[in-house]
């Protein structure tokens, strides 16, 4: 039962490098998201794709990039860290458009520096 | 562990004791509603979900209500236990794109 996984769990880095989170899924799923997750907020969502080589952007895109080149994969990456950026992030996925649960990885919590 | 969540509503409830955790979501139009439970750690869990078209559903031990007149979600926990100790957050969907809603959430403390 693999599901969704996220790696690394954890990852501390310093203002101004490049990061990449990795997000993996094995169900087929179409849609994958990505949100963060701070405190006082709910998650808010970052990008997301509806299947291979389409992506679009959610409520905070600024400061990440995202590509989809395989169904199963959906990376995030920062360009250039800020601590603005520091929170836990979640990868979803769901198997079909809205009025379908997402299927959450257990995040990646990252600390800038 | 986790650090989100440490300014949540909490609710505490003695094991055996039935829960109720309550949100109101803020757009007449969404028409699909989930609850997700998050544990320490971990990412959220899908528990239960309604549609706009029904007003209660069941699930073990769970159950959601859904009061579109007042904009009002409740989830229910019978019998409660020590292992639904986490925080549980409802979410919106609207009716278009991918984008839910994610209410902040509410911490549930089981008491022995």
């Amino acid at each position: 039962d693999a599901g969704i996984t996220q790696s690394p769990r954890y990852k501390i880095t310093e203002t101004g490098r490049q990061v990449t989170l990795m997000c993996h899924q094995t169900w087929s799923h179409s849609y994958m998201f990505w949100y963060r997750q701070d405190l006082g907020h709910g998650l808010r969502l970052i990008y997301y794709s509806a299947a291979a080589d389409i992506t679009d952007k959610g409520e905070v895109p600024d400061g990440y990039v995202v590509s989809r080149s395989k169904t199963e994969n959906f990376p995030l990456t920062l360009e250039s860290a800020t601590r603005s950026q520091t929170s836990v992030y979640f990868c979803a996925s769901s198997p079909g458009p809205s009025n379908q649960p997402q299927h959450f990885g257990d995040g990646t919590r990252l600390s800038i520096l | 562990g986790e650090s989100v969540g440490l300014h949540l509503p909490t609710l505490s409830v003695q094991e055996g004791d039935n829960s109720i955790i309550n949100c109101a979501y803020s757009n007449s139009a969404s028409d699909y509603f989930i609850w997700y439970k998050q544990e320490s750690g971990k990412g959220p869990q899908f528990i239960i979900d309604i549609r706009s078209n029904m007003d209660k559903r069941q699930g073990q031990r769970v159950t959601v209500l859904l009061n579109k007149t007042v904009k009002h979600l409740s989830l229910q926990i019978a019998a409660t236990q020590p292992g639904d100790s986490a925080v549980y957050f409802c979410a919106e969907n609207r009716n278009y794109g991918q984008n839910f809603v994610f209410g902040p959430g509410t911490r549930l403390s089981v008491l022995p």
